[in-house]
């Protein structure tokens, strides 16, 4: 079975101040890697996903994500955070069959002027 | 526009009353199925379907019911709500794609649901 931990559930921070948001999986076998992001009352955007490959992601409004395998993590990174960026993050993991998604806990990023 | 819907969005309710939560997808997806949100849980699978007439539980299936007579419908049955269903509820769908080897899922807006 698969697990995903996302190690804050809040992260603070100030605008343009650069911010990571950490995720663990747990997995015995290979698996897939995608960051949601969940604007106050919407659904969920897709912001990026490791599927095989370079381990460095770059998904959209500016993110980015380092898959480590031998740390079974998958960081996602903003090297300059706005106002527009508050929202909250999901890390999540698939394996092949079913498609069904294994969703961390979640972490609220709050983006202070 | 590709999009999956939901109906409705909010919806406050009694126990016991039985309701579907609707779900549409316009993107012909074979792929279908239902998450709810909770705080400090993130959002996990309740129920989904592979194709028309095959479903199968998620991780917390227990009180719901689902169908799938169309590929493009597949709506959420809670025959006797209770407040621990109190919940915010995403219908998402995919498909398998060969290129990239993997299903990427496309969620609706939610459903927020109260029961009292």
């Amino acid at each position: 079975a698969q697990s995903v931990t996302q190690l804050d559930s809040q992260v603070p921070v100030f605008e343009e101040a650069p911010v990571e948001l950490r995720c663990n999986y747990s997995s015995s076998v290979s698996v897939y890697l995608f960051w949601y992001v969940q604007y106050p009352n919407q659904g969920l955007q897709l912001l990026l996903k490791y599927l095989s490959g370079s381990t460095l992601v770059k998904g959209i409004n500016g993110f980015e994500a380092e898959f480590n395998k031998s740390q079974t993590s998958f960081h996602l990174r903003k090297p300059s955070v706005h106002i527009s960026d508050t929202a909250e993050y999901f890390c999540a993991v698939t394996v092949f069959q079913g498609g069904k998604l294994i969703f961390g806990q979640g972490t609220e990023l709050s983006v202070k002027p | 526009e590709a999009q999956v819907t939901q109906n409705p969005r909010y919806l406050i309710t009694v126990t016991g009353k039985k309701l579907t939560v609707t779900c549409s997808q316009n993107m012909n997806h074979e792929y279908m199925s239902w998450y709810r949100q909770d705080p400090g849980l993130g959002l996990r699978q309740i129920y989904y379907s592979m194709n028309v007439e095959v479903t199968d539980k998620g991780d917390v299936p227990e009180g719901y019911k689902v169908s799938r007579k169309e590929k493009r419908n597949f709506p959420l049955i809670l025959e006797s709500p209770s407040p621990n269903q109190t919940s915010l509820y995403f219908c998402a769908s995919s498909q398998y794609g060969r290129e990239t080897r993997s299903y990427e899922q496309y969620f609706g807006p939610g459903t927020r649901l109260t029961v009292t």
